[in-house]
C-alpha cells in the first residue's frame, strides 16, 4: 500500500514568490491534515478536511496561505506571497474516520530565501 | 485549549538499557486519545504506540509500552532494550474526535533520544 505521498521533498524559492506543495492521501481516507513544523513552534495543525470538505483552518497563519482539496485524492497548500518566516517543514497526513491513527507523509522543508 | 507538555527536551541512554520519556496534558475532555511519534533524522513521523483514554489497561507494541496515569493525566513512554535505531526525537500527541470523526492532533515539542553504542 501507497503511503502519504508529498511533493516536492524540498523546495527554495525566493521571497515574494508563489509556492504550492501537493499531498495525495492514502486511498480510502477520509481526512486529511496539513501541519507546520519549526523549531521555534513545534509541530502545528494548518487545516484539516473531512470528505474533502475543510473543517478547521483556525491554524492557517495568514491569508497568504491557503489549501485546497479538489477530491478525494489531492490536497494543495498554497503561499502566495512567500517570506522567509515561512521556511519549515510541512508534513500532510490522512486517517480513517476516528479512532483510526493518522499516516504522515515524508514532509516537505520550504526554505524561502 | 488542550496542552501537551514534555518536560525532557533531551535524553540519552545506553544500548539495551530501559529510558522512560515523560508527557502531561491537559483536557476537559473525557473521550480522548493519546500517541507516541517517532521523528528519526529522516524525518518521518512514525506511530509508536496509541492509548485510548477508556481503557484502563495500558498499551503496549513489542519494546515500547506506556504508563497511563488519567487522573494525573500523565503518559509516559518505556523503551525497553534500547537499540541505535530508537535514536530520533519522540513527541507525545492528544487527539479528541470532532462531531464529524476526524481527530485533530496537538503535539508535544518533543524530546529527544539518543541511544550511545
Amino acid at each position: 500500500d501507497a503511503g502519504v505521498i508529498q511533493s516536492p521533498r524540498h523546495e527554495v524559492t525566493e521571497m515574494g514568490q508563489e509556492v504550492t506543495l501537493r499531498c495525495k492521501p492514502i486511498s480510502g481516507h477520509n481526512s486529511l491534515f496539513w501541519y507546520r513544523q519549526t523549531m521555534m513552534r513545534g509541530l502545528e495543525l494548518l487545516i484539516y478536511f473531512n470528505n474533502n470538505v475543510p473543517i478547521d483552518d483556525s491554524g492557517m497563519p495568514e491569508d497568504r496561505f491557503s489549501a485546497k482539496m479538489p477530491n478525494a485524492s489531492f490536497s494543495t497548500l498554497k503561499i502566495q506571497p512567500s517570506e522567509p518566516r515561512d521556511s519549515a517543514v510541512y508534513f500532510c497526513a490522512s486517517s480513517l474516520t476516528a479512532p483510526q491513527p493518522q499516516h504522515f507523509g515524508d514532509g516537505t522543508r520550504l526554505s524561502i530565501l | 485549549a488542550q496542552t501537551v507538555t514534555q518536560s525532557q527536551p533531551e535524553m540519552s541512554v545506553q544500548e539495551a538499557e530501559t529510558v522512560t520519556l515523560s508527557c502531561t496534558y491537559d483536557t476537559s475532555e473525557n473521550n480522548y486519545y493519546l500517541f507516541w511519534y517517532k521523528q528519526p533524522p529522516s524525518r518521518q513521523m512514525i506511530l509508536v504506540i496509541r492509548q485510548e483514554a477508556y481503557k484502563q489497561q495500558n498499551a503496549t507494541e513489542n519494546r515500547f509500552s506506556v504508563n497511563f496515569q488519567k487522573a494525573a493525566k500523565s503518559f509516559s513512554l518505556k523503551i525497553s532494550d534500547s537499540q541505535l535505531g530508537d535514536t530520533a526525537m519522540y513527541f507525545c500527541a492528544y487527539s479528541t474526535p470532532d462531531q464529524g470523526g476526524s481527530e485533530k492532533l496537538v503535539f508535544g515539542k518533543g524530546t529527544k533520544l539518543t541511544v550511545n553504542p
